[in-house]
């Protein structure tokens, strides 16, 4: 099975550009993570969706940051505008939410560099 | 108090002995937990989950958990350089995974 699909896989963008990163879960999953990671703060959860419905963007940073999820095989985190503190590594994680838990699995990740 | 601490690290074990990685977490409702690994510029990877009290065994990884001590652990036997990795913990919080910082693995030969 494939795992969880990325892309771009990096991205080197000049400050005040729109960024956006988009993620395909695995299939039959029905929970989708975005996470933030950099050096200083780790991993950071942004925003989940439970069945294509966000259930939580308290993560998000700030109003520059959305994202959606139209449909179960597809999901976006868009940035605008850019800054160079947005510079980071972004995974996307999906799962299959079960009665006690569900494991996420994690995709290669964008690297984001604003310059 | 964080949610979920780790001992950053570097551990550093020689090849063949057991290391040992221990982390803490403050939801005593907590129900699940989970051992993620991360080589440097890749995603991370699960490699462990348990959510009962006591032992769980998978080759050389065991997970141990204690709720009453609020306290889970991974154990890696017989280690070896490709377990060189950051090991993060990361505990179920509500319908969402709360990570620990990471500890840096070093297995040296």
């Amino acid at each position: 099975d494939a795992g969880v699909i990325q892309s771009p896989r990096h991205e080197v963008t000049e400050m005040g550009q729109e960024v956006t990163l988009r993620c395909k879960p695995i299939s039959g999953h029905n929970s989708l993570f975005w996470y933030r990671q950099t050096m200083m703060r780790g991993l950071e959860l942004l925003i989940y969706f439970n069945n294509n419905v966000p259930i939580d963007d308290s993560g998000m940073p700030e109003d520059r940051f959305s994202a959606k999820m139209p449909n179960a095989s597809f999901s976006t985190l868009k940035i605008q505008p850019s800054e160079p503190r947005d510079s980071a590594v972004y995974f996307c994680a999906s799962a299959r939410r079960g009665k006690w838990s569900y494991e996420q699995y994690f995709g290669p990740g964008t690297r984001l560099t604003v310059t | 108090q964080k949610e979920v601490e780790q001992n950053s690290g570097p551990l550093s074990v020689p090849e063949g002995a057991i290391a040992s990685l221990n982390c803490t977490y403050s939801d005593r409702g907590s129900q699940s937990f989970f051992w993620y690994r991360q080589y440097s510029g890749k995603s991370p990877e699960l490699i462990m989950f348990i959510y009962s009290n006591g032992d769980k065994e998978d080759g050389r990884f065991t997970a141990q958990l204690n709720k009453a001590s609020q306290y889970v652990s991974l154990l890696i036997r017989d280690s070896q350089p490709s377990d060189s990795a950051t090991y993060l913990c990361a505990v179920q919080g509500a319908q969402k995974l709360v990570f620990g910082q990471g500890t840096r693995l070093t297995i040296n030969p």
